[in-house]
């Protein structure tokens, strides 16, 4: 049973430069959400998606955007890259039917701005 | 605004130690707390406590909360090298039937020497 991936691993990116993050949720999960960690941080809660379309977002530029697809794998968009941006990008996937439930995550994405 | 706190942020012990990690909140529609185990990129979940005074323990890991004084313990007995790692605590908000969001406290930075 594949749990939730994420691509790429590692990114290198330029200031202004735009950005695009993969993540499939475990097997079973029909709900998305994306977290930005900075270094010696905790997650910040980015958006969630179910049923393709964002349901919450939390206190992030519109230059963050995502997208969810019908087999409920999720991108975010980053545009305008900023050097504040260099993070790591967790997605995390859930069961929507099931209330209290724990998200389980990915691996992360690393994203440099430079 | 919704406020996870941990304390402390960064404590190094020694191996056979007991340690106890602490998280406060202050959020809306609470539904459950989480603590979570960081390493080296994925969170991965160690606990779900949605009642008050309902110790939940997993080998040498126990948790416990209090929705009355809005605080929960994360106790770890008889340390070992492979316990340090950040932990994170988290509260996961709802409304009706809808996966919400985690809010993450900053994590606590746990260093086991031998």
């Amino acid at each position: 049973d594949a749990g939730v991936t994420q691509s790429p691993t590692h990114l290198i990116k330029t200031r202004g430069q735009q950005v695009t993050l993969r993540c499939s949720p475990k097997s079973g999960h029909d709900t998305v959400s994306w977290y930005q960690q900075a270094l010696g941080q905790g997650p910040q809660f980015i958006f969630q998606y179910y049923e393709e379309e964002e349901r919450q977002r939390g206190n992030f530029p519109d230059r963050f955007s995502g997208h969810q697809f019908p087999n409920y794998s999720s991108e975010l968009n980053v545009n305008a890259l900023l050097l504040g941006d260099s993070a790591l990008y967790l997605c995390a996937s859930s069961p929507r039917g099931l209330l209290g439930y724990e998200q389980y995550f990915g691996p992360g994405t690393r994203l440099t701005v430079t | 605004e919704d406020k996870v706190v941990q304390s402390p942020l960064s404590l190094v012990v020694h191996e056979g130690d007991t340690v106890t990690l602490n998280c406060s909140y202050e959020v809306t529609n609470f539904r459950s707390l989480l603590w979570y185990k960081q390493e080296k990129k994925a969170p991965t979940f160690l606990f779900m406590l949605t009642s008050s005074g309902i110790e939940k323990k997993s080998g040498r890991l126990s948790s416990i909360l209090d929705k009355k004084e809005l605080f929960s313990i994360l106790n770890i007995t008889a340390t070992q090298t492979g316990d340090s790692a950040i932990y994170l605590c988290a509260v996961h908000q709802g409304r009706g039937g809808s996966n919400y969001k985690l809010t993450f406290g900053k994590g606590t930075l746990l260093t086991v020497n031998p």
